[in-house]
């Protein structure tokens, strides 16, 4: 079945990067979009961007612009979601979520990945 | 890009019906027919409930509707269980290939 796989929590200093990864399993990764999406603690769920798995194609939310950058492995059926230039505001929980064909929703959905912020 | 708006809250009694409402614009939800809606339970990922305004994934129940009209797309619960507490988010493809989520409706079951 389609599974999305993220990498583990981090913890950042303000000004630093994190570089989350999702690795996808049970489709062709190819052929479909990934998107990212962010949720603070107690907050509605912030869309980030997405790639196109084949094309390497990026659109980015302009909230995010010049410090958000997503990439793919194809080999590895990767994605790669790296955000600088990090505060405290950036502390959240960092998912990625397969597009279904047709702009048909976001389906499934990795388990998440928490970053926090902090001196 | 600001939010869509949803109640902030809606509660019902086991095996009533309640509505929750998302408010857009005509460049969003009145725009498109890409609206979705997802449930998260408590510490989980979201889930997709309903796509393309009115389309229920394989796997989830038919007491989920979706509906739109003009620029406010509704998700309906029929027959409401204690398993369908959680919260409800709408999200609507918006200009340029981007995306936006609504405020969030927590459903509560009495």
């Amino acid at each position: 079945q389609v599974q999305l796989v993220q990498s583990g929590a981090e913890v950042k200093k303000p000004g630093a990067s994190v570089k989350v990864s999702c690795e996808a399993s049970g489709y062709t990764f190819t052929s479909y979009v990934m998107q990212w999406v962010r949720q603070a603690p107690g907050q509605r769920p912030e869309w980030m961007g997405w790639i196109f798995g084949d094309s390497g194609n990026t659109q980015y939310s302009q909230s995010f612009q010049g410090r958000l950058t997503i990439t793919r492995d194809t080999a590895a059926r990767i994605a790669y979601m790296e955000l600088g230039s990090l505060t405290s505001e950036d502390t959240a929980l960092y998912y990625c979520a397969r597009e279904k064909a047709g702009d048909a929703g976001f389906d499934p959905w990795g388990q998440g990945t928490l970053v926090t912020v902090s001196s | 890009q600001s939010a869509l708006t949803q109640p902030a809250s809606v509660s019902g009694s086991p095996g009533q019906s309640i509505t929750i409402s998302c408010t857009g614009t005509s460049s969003d939800v009145g725009a498109y027919k890409y609206v979705s809606w997802y449930q998260q339970q408590p510490h989980k990922a979201p889930k997709l409930m309903i796509y393309h305004v009115s389309n229920r994934p394989s796997g989830v129940s038919s007491r989920f509707s979706g509906s739109k009209s003009g620029n406010t797309a509704s998700l309906t619960i029929s027959g409401l269980q204690a398993e369908d507490e959680a919260d409800y988010y709408c999200s609507s493809h918006i200009p340029s290939s981007t995306y936006v989520f609504g405020t969030g409706t927590k459903v509560t079951v009495l």
